[in-house]
């Protein structure tokens, strides 16, 4: 089964330190991979996707097919970043299903 | 636009009452997802749409119906409740067109069965 693996329930920085939040998912030829976030009473939202290559909120994620990673990374943590993280990969493309990872807690201290 | 909405916004249930939450969207999406959240699993979906007349199941669909009646809503049954159904209710929605734009989400619903 295609699984979507996010190891670390709770990730705790302080502010300035650097962010990784780790995401793994099983192999399957070309992958579709997102990192959704909820904000604290907000809604899930998409924070960005690997096919765009883009930066958001300083945010960036590549993926690495030989390692089978989409981690997620920030070189200098903002409090405002606190949050839940999930990631995300489309499964099955007549449907646009995605399956989620467990999700990351991070909490960036002042 | 409104976006996806979802009502309502809590609810507390007894054991083995039903009840239906509501998803509306004013998007014009074609597909919609019944989610379902809860501590430590992440979201896992129960049960989706690819459009109007048309619904499918999830990765845990059992003790829910769906239906799809109009293209813009998305009903979520539960029949009996069970304690096991307590939990954070997300709807999405997202157009056909591009298989790698987001899903757009609802608020979510907190349901809590006793």
């Amino acid at each position: 089964a295609q699984r979507v693996t996010q190891p670390e329930k709770l990730l705790s920085v302080f502010k300035g330190a650097p962010v990784e939040l780790k995401c793994n998912y099983s192999y399957s030829g070309s992958p579709e991979l997102f990192w959704y976030v909820q904000y604290s009473r907000q809604r899930l939202q998409l924070l960005l996707r690997h096919i765009s290559r883009e930066s958001i909120k300083g945010f960036t994620a590549d993926l690495n097919k030989g390692e089978t990673s989409f981690h997620l990374k920030k070189p200098f943590a903002q409090e405002e970043d606190s949050a839940m993280y999930y990631c995300a990969r489309i499964l099955g493309y007549n449907t646009d299903k995605l399956i989620f990872g467990t999700g990351t807690r991070l909490q960036v201290f002042p | 636009n409104a976006g996806v909405t979802q009502t309502p916004k809590f609810r507390v249930l007894k054991t083995g009452q039903s009840m239906t939450l509501l998803c509306a969207q004013d998007m014009n999406h074609e597909y919609m997802y019944w989610y379902r959240q809860d501590p430590g699993m992440g979201l896992r979906l129960i049960h989706y749409s690819v459009g109007e007349g048309t619904t499918a199941k999830g990765e845990v669909p059992d003790g829910y119906n769906v239906s799809r009646l109009k293209k813009q809503n998305f009903l979520l049954g539960l029949e009996s409740a069970a304690p096991s159904q307590t939990s954070v209710y997300f709807c999405a929605s997202k157009k056909l067109a591009e298989h790698t734009d987001t899903q757009y989400f609802g608020p979510g619903t907190r349901l809590t069965v006793l």
